[in-house]
């Protein structure tokens, strides 16, 4: 089943302590992003990856980092995370190379910083 | 950078024809215009896409006039399995992955 999964589902943390959201797809995408959505602000795209190695900002970038060394994964990276991190996390993937935008988005993760 | 504005939110009952229209004044060229239900908790699921004129699916319609500056989704006879919030997407460059969704439409759907 074509699918983007994401891990952990809910995460509760504290601030300062390092975490990982990971995303995978297995559709073999080139392209692959990460949004947060907050109330009444919908959803704001945070990294997005072109391919392996290629990564560039979106709306909302300051605190997060991104990796992509594998085509299917793209993990999202809080360094020192804080309450104003406190989300709803989506990460979607599309085939490149064409003008389409359908997007594949994974369940969410969401995360409250305390 | 390019912007989409929706309604905030629209009521209607069961077997009525809903109309919800996103203004994108800025979208690409050579860019679709897309359309996602996203129902709470969940990822947004794509509806439809299109480039001009009319587009038809088995879900919904999606109208979209020459100057491409708006466009009209289509939900002919919907039931309370509809209520869900409808966002609008473009880019405002073609070719890049920078999307713009706006904050979306949340239809609600009554008996």
């Amino acid at each position: 089943e074509a699918q983007v999964t994401q891990n952990p589902r809910y995460l509760i943390t504290v601030t300062g302590k390092k975490l990982t959201v990971t995303c995978s797809q297995n559709m073999n995408h080139e392209y692959m992003s990460w949004y947060r959505q907050d109330p009444g602000l919908g959803l704001r795209q945070i990294y997005y990856s072109m391919n392996v190695e290629v990564t560039d900002k979106g709306d909302v970038p300051e605190g997060y980092k991104v990796s992509r060394k594998e085509k299917r994964n793209f993990p999202l990276i809080l360094e020192s995370p804080s309450p104003n991190q406190t989300s709803l996390y989506f990460c979607a993937s599309v085939q490149a190379g064409t003008d389409h935008n359908e997007q594949f988005f994974g369940p969410g993760t969401r995360l409250t910083v305390l | 950078l390019a912007k989409t504005t929706q309604p905030i939110s629209m009521d209607s009952y069961e077997g009525q024809e809903v109309n919800i229209t996103c203004s994108h004044n800025n979208i690409a060229t050579n860019d679709y215009i897309t359309w996602y239900q996203q129902f709470p908790s969940q990822g947004p699921r794509f509806i439809i896409q299109g480039y001009k004129t009319k587009v038809t699916n088995e879900v919904a319609s999606l109208f979209i006039p020459a100057d491409r500056k708006s466009s009209t989704l289509s939900l002919p006879r919907v039931s309370l399995s509809d209520t869900a919030v409808y966002y609008c997407l473009g880019r405002p460059t073609s070719g890049t992955y920078k999307y713009i969704f706006g904050t979306g439409t949340r239809l609600k759907v009554l008996a």
